[in-house]
């Protein structure tokens, strides 16, 4: 069956990166975009943008351009997000999901919590 | 960029009961990319409705969704103990995707 395991729980300062990884098995990884979705505590949930598998093209959410790099390996079914500059607003749940279009979320990673505290 | 409204914030029913969540877009939305997801607290979002009215693969036929206009509506035709969570329609367009706010379907 289809499933997607993203990377363990960090904790990091304000002002550095963390890089997120997303782990698909149980489809053709190359045939299919990841999309990443996060949410901060009590909040709703927020689009961050898109990476086709297939062609490279990615799509970030304005609000994250510049800020934000996501990457795929398809050599070893990965996506990876990487946020950089952290912010204490940046504190939130980050989700991967897998789709082979890239207007909704087939499949969910378990989403991995990103603290950024002083 | 294209705001989705739901209501109520809030609904409280028991199980049993039928559930109708609304979905109101700011401006014209193509029905194609009209998503509903079912989010529990500690768990992935879980993909119910694509296409405004398609069930996803193993989503129970009590699941249906619907729209008229830049209205979209989920019922659940009798909610099931598993069924409470908070639950949200997403649109894609102009290479974005936005996501309404949440209805939290709650137990009464």
């Amino acid at each position: 069956q289809v499933q997607l395991v993203q990377s363990g729980t960090e904790v990091k300062k304000p002002g550095a990166s963390v890089k997120v990884s997303c782990k698909g098995s149980g489809y053709t990884f190359s045939n299919y975009g990841t999309t990443w979705v996060r949410q901060a505590p009590g909040q709703g949930l927020e689009w961050m943008g898109w990476i086709s598998a297939l062609n490279g093209k990615i799509i970030y959410a304005r609000k994250f351009e510049g800020r934000v790099t996501m990457t795929t390996d398809t050599s070893t079914s990965t996506a990876y997000m990487e946020v950089r500059s952290l912010r204490s607003d940046d504190t939130a749940l980050y989700y991967c999901s897998a789709s082979t279009t890239v207007a909704w979320g087939q499949y969910w990673g378990q989403g991995t919590l990103v603290t950024v505290s002083s | 960029e294209i705001v989705l409204t739901q209501s109520p914030g809030t609904l409280s029913l028991s199980p049993g009961e039928r559930a109708t969540l609304s979905c109101r877009a700011s401006q014209s939305v193509t029905s194609s990319y009209l998503a509903w997801y079912q989010h529990k607290p500690g768990q992935a979002p879980r993909l119910l409705i694509y296409g405004a009215s398609n069930r996803a693969t193993g989503i129970p036929d009590r699941f249906s969704g619907s729209e008229s206009g830049t209205d979209f509506t989920l019922t659940i035709s009798r909610l099931e103990p598993e069924d409470f969570a908070v639950y949200y329609c997403q649109q894609y367009g102009s290479s974005l995707w936005t996501f309404g706010q949440g209805t939290k379907v709650e137990v009464k």
